[in-house]
């Protein structure tokens, strides 16, 4: 499986823009990019994820690089309810549609 | 309102029971899996099912059993053999395509 690297935490000020980076130099041409984050002591919860073009939705965009090494989470504006650990997945469109976790990155936001 | 239901929240049991973890869905998502997540840790898959009747075991099935007789239900039992059973348990489902995963609220199982 294609794996993901991500720094192990990161620190944002409230309502100021975070921009969540994962490299995933491996990936191949039919590799989904999947963005989850996860409370404490809650299940994930889905965020955004994109094949090659950019993407946004409600919660936040989604970056892609050009050769598709590399992605960004991007939240616009930081609030204390965002503080979580974000998790981005590699998911093999013909693999089972399995999601493989790593280890994420945990955003602390300071008010 | 449509969603993955996991029942119970807490639970503990004695050391060699086997316990039966609760998952059900109303997406009508055809796929369903199960992760087992330890303190700090990411999830990893214990098993999952595409297709009702149907699973394939994941990266930790060992001491685990599943079964899928309904498209809506998913149950985990962890037996006696799990050696480290304590840790938070995570059902989720999904349409069988590139969507997005939905993920239950847990169930923190204790073995004492």
């Amino acid at each position: 499986d294609a794996k993901t690297t991500q720094p192990n935490s990161m620190e944002s000020n409230e309502e100021e823009p975070v921009h969540l980076p994962c490299n995933h130099s491996t990936i191949s041409g039919t590799d989904y990019i999947h963005w989850y984050r996860q409370l404490p002591s809650q299940g994930p919860e889905y965020v955004i994820h994109g094949l090659t073009s950019n993407v946004n939705n409600r919660m936040a965009s989604l970056a892609i690089a050009e050769d598709r090494k590399s992605s960004t989470l991007i939240l616009h504006r930081a609030t204390l309810r965002d503080a979580a650990v974000y998790y981005c997945i590699l998911r093999a469109y013909n693999a089972g549609n399995m999601l493989t976790f790593g280890g994420g990155t945990r955003l602390m936001v300071k008010p | 309102d449509g969603g993955i239901t996991q029942s119970p929240k807490y639970l503990f049991r004695k050391e060699g029971q086997n316990v039966t973890l609760s998952c059900e869905q109303n997406l009508n998502h055809d796929a369903m899996y199960w992760y087992r997540q330890d303190p700090g840790q990411g999830l990893r898959l214990i098993y999952y099912s595409q297709i009702v009747n149907d699973f394939q075991k994941g990266d930790i099935a060992e001491g685990y059993s599943v079964s899928r007789e309904k498209k809506e239900s998913f149950p985990l039992t962890v037996t006696s053999a799990q050696k480290n059973p304590t840790a938070f348990y995570l059902c989720a489902s999904s349409i069988t395509a590139t969507g997005g995963y939905t993920f239950g609220s847990g169930t923190r199982l204790t073995v004492v």
